[in-house]
């Protein structure tokens, strides 16, 4: 079965500076979908970034980015000049080709002014 | 806009009592999640759904049956409600394919068992 680890439950950086979000995932499969979601103090999940195992190219959307490994399993979230709006549980999450999305633990992340 | 709508932002139920949760999409997603979020356990994946009438556990069905008759319906139940079901429930739809498509959520509906 697929799991998906992230290993910080908190994190906090100062306005403007550039934060890295881990996410690691074990599976067998060769060919998943991987994303970043941000759940804001309102609740509701939105999508932040996405990326498909068969690309080797990182995606990127404006301020956020990803470095993503397929060797090591491993799939960060960088956000670069944060922001006040970026605080917010940040949720790691995978899709195989079965339909199945899984999420890991999240990880808080909190913007000092 | 996508919109999932969960029928409860809030309820409360009696150990033993037999509970509906509610969720109806208006986009023709061929998939439907229930996911309940607990601190520090992030979401875990009680059922989804890829059609009507088609249903897989997820990693935490057990105390948990689901139920679509129709496409854009996806209802949780609890048999028999306990307090450890006290939670989060969050349901989610997305397309089939492609299978980058994201996820869609509903504003979640906390759900105390007394």
């Amino acid at each position: 079965a697929q799991t998906v680890t992230q290993s910080q439950p908190e994190m906090s950086v100062q306005e403007a500076e550039t934060v890295t979000l881990s996410c690691t995932y074990d599976t067998s499969e060769s060919d998943y979908y991987l994303f970043w979601y941000k759940q804001p103090p309102s609740r509701q999940m939105i999508l932040v970034i996405r990326q498909e195992a068969y690309k080797q190219q990182n995606a990127t959307e404006n301020r956020f980015s990803v470095n993503f490994q397929k060797a090591a399993k491993s799939f960060s979230l960088k956000i670069s000049d944060s922001q006040l709006g970026d605080a917010a549980m940040y949720f790691c999450a995978y899709r195989s080709r079965d339909d199945k999305i899984i999420f890991g633990k999240g990880t808080r992340l909190h913007i000092l002014p | 806009d996508v919109k999932v709508t969960q029928s409860s932002r809030y309820l409360v139920k009696r150990t033993g009592e037999k509970v509906f949760l509610e969720c109806v999409q208006d986009m023709d997603h061929e998939n439907m999640f229930w996911y309940r979020q607990d601190p520090g356990l992030g979401l875990r994946l009680i059922y989804f759904s890829y059609d009507v009438k088609m249903k897989e556990k997820g990693d935490i069905p057990e105390g948990y049956s689901v139920s679509r008759e129709k496409k854009e319906r996806f209802s949780l139940i609890l048999e028999s409600a306990s307090t450890n079901q006290t939670s989060m429930y969050l349901c989610a739809s997305g397309q089939g394919a492609p299978y980058n498509s994201p996820l869609h959520f509903g504003n979640g509906t906390r759900l105390t068992v007394t």
